[in-house]
């Protein structure tokens, strides 16, 4: 199976900015996640998204993360106005079928907060 | 789904096979397991899953004990690319909750 490919790899901000992280989309994939691991921390998840809606949310997507693909393009995560505590590796995920199917990761991007 | 308890750290000579043990004691008729692991800062990467029948593929062999109340990853010849984290979930298969619960994990050290 074909890892999904996220951009950019490395994303250094400042506080306050907003920040756009983009997944790769493969055509027949449809069910996409996001998922962010904080430096020393466990991988934990943010969000799933399936037919250009969000299926599931955790508590850590708050107002100020949302997540799109318009028209097939690329799967989106955007960070309204980034804090210091948003700096970590950024991960997207992939099912080919199901929201129930094996997650395939893509390599992350690592974004940096000043 | 159902917590999983791993050893934080093992370590494996390299060439030899590396058990890796995980205990899910509370797991679900229909939850499976499932084995990622992290090599580094990179994706976790998908290795193998289970429901009940043991499994292998390209990278590793799955026995699941028969009570799916624990089970062991097996390496069978570990080398020095296979130290990384890894990790040992458990999920439904349906279409809600259908996130990845990650856990601490075991370290695998894969030594010379």
């Amino acid at each position: 199976e074909p890892e999904v490919t996220q951009t950019p790899s490395h994303q250094v901000t400042q506080m306050g900015q907003e920040v756009i992280l983009r997944c790769v989309p493969i055509s027949n994939h449809l069910y996409f996640y996001w998922y962010r691991q904080i430096l020393g921390q466990k991988v934990e998840f943010l969000v799933s998204f399936y037919n250009n809606e969000i299926s599931e949310k955790s508590e850590i997507f708050d107002d100020q993360f949302s997540v799109e693909r318009p028209d097939g393009s690329n799967f989106t995560l955007k960070i309204r106005s980034t804090k210091l505590e948003d700096s970590a590796m950024y991960f997207c995920a992939r099912t080919k079928t199901g929201l129930g199917e094996t997650q395939y990761f893509g390599p992350g991007t690592r974004l940096l907060v000043l | 789904d159902a917590k999983t308890t791993q050893p934080p750290s093992m370590d494996c000579a390299e060439g030899r096979a590396a058990n890796l043990p995980c205990n899910h004691s509370t797991i679900s008729g229909n939850e499976y397991v499932y084995w990622y692991r992290q090599i580094h800062s990179q994706g976790p990467q998908y290795i193998i899953h289970g429901l009940k029948n043991n499994e292998t593929n390209e990278m590793a062999s799955l026995i699941i004990t028969e009570d799916r109340k624990s089970s062991t990853l097996i390496l069978p010849h570990a080398t020095l690319r296979d130290t990384a984290v890894y990790y040992c979930i458990v999920r439904v298969h349906n279409n809600a909750g259908n996130m990845l619960t990650f856990g601490g994990g075991t370290r695998l050290m894969v030594k010379p």
